[in-house]
């Protein structure tokens, strides 16, 4: 019930395509779903969050969308670059000390 | 701002040698404290956590032990380092939901 599943394991897009990285929950307890973003020998960055109270949200060409009642949420990359190639990891937090579970993350290659 | 020291960056260590990695944050105070572990090509694993001086909670039983001795500096340790201990450690921060992670350390266990 802790885990984050995270799909697909990889994906290829097209510069300027439209890539999308789907996850899916079981805790119902979760209450705060971010975005990572990691380039190799780095450490994660925060892309983008959102709480299960919004269904959407969009920073610059990034966008989260949430499904609340089937327990699943969603990246958006529009206009992919290929700078945009790195591995997403999905996660979500709970509880006063927020510790986070992570998905499996998803390797993406933007061609140019 | 905010910012995240960890160090070393890479380490390279025999078996039943012992570890200590640090971590210490800047710019804030009573943070929220993690360790992470991330296996090659693989997803964050939690490790440690606390959410002030002293109090260490532990999410894997494993070789490793955690502890934090002052606000914003966390430790990760061993006594003695197994092979299985090889990979790529995360320390990160949070004071509200957002964590914040440093450049991490790669450890490779010989």
């Amino acid at each position: 019930q802790q885990q984050v599943k995270q799909s697909p394991q990889s994906l290829i897009v097209q510069k300027g395509g439209i890539s999308i990285i789907n996850c899916a929950y079981e805790n119902t307890a979760f209450d705060y779903f971010p975005w990572y973003q990691q380039f190799p020998g780095k450490g994660p960055a925060l892309l983008i969050a959102i709480r299960p109270d919004v269904s959407e949200k969009k920073e610059g060409r990034f966008t989260i969308s949430f499904n609340k009642s089937a327990k699943q949420f969603s990246l958006h990359i529009m206009d992919s670059q290929p700078g945009d190639s790195a591995t997403y990891f999905c996660a979500a937090s709970r509880g006063s000390a927020r510790q986070l579970t992570f998905g499996s993350g998803t390797q993406l290659t933007v061609l140019p | 701002s905010q910012t995240i020291h960890q160090w070393p960056a890479t380490l390279v260590q025999p078996v039943g040698s012992p570890l200590s990695l640090e971590c210490t944050v800047e710019g804030t105070s009573n943070p929220n404290l993690y360790w992470y572990r991330q296996a090659a090509g693989r997803g964050l694993q939690l490790l440690f956590y606390s959410v002030g001086i002293g109090q260490i909670s532990s999410e894997v039983p494993q070789n490793l032990s955690a502890s934090r001795p002052q606000d914003r500096q966390f430790i990760l340790s061993s006594k003695k380092l197994l092979l299985s201990d090889s990979g790529f450690y995360l320390c990160a921060w949070s004071v509200l939901s957002s964590a914040f992670f440093g450049q991490g350390t790669r450890l490779t266990v010989v």
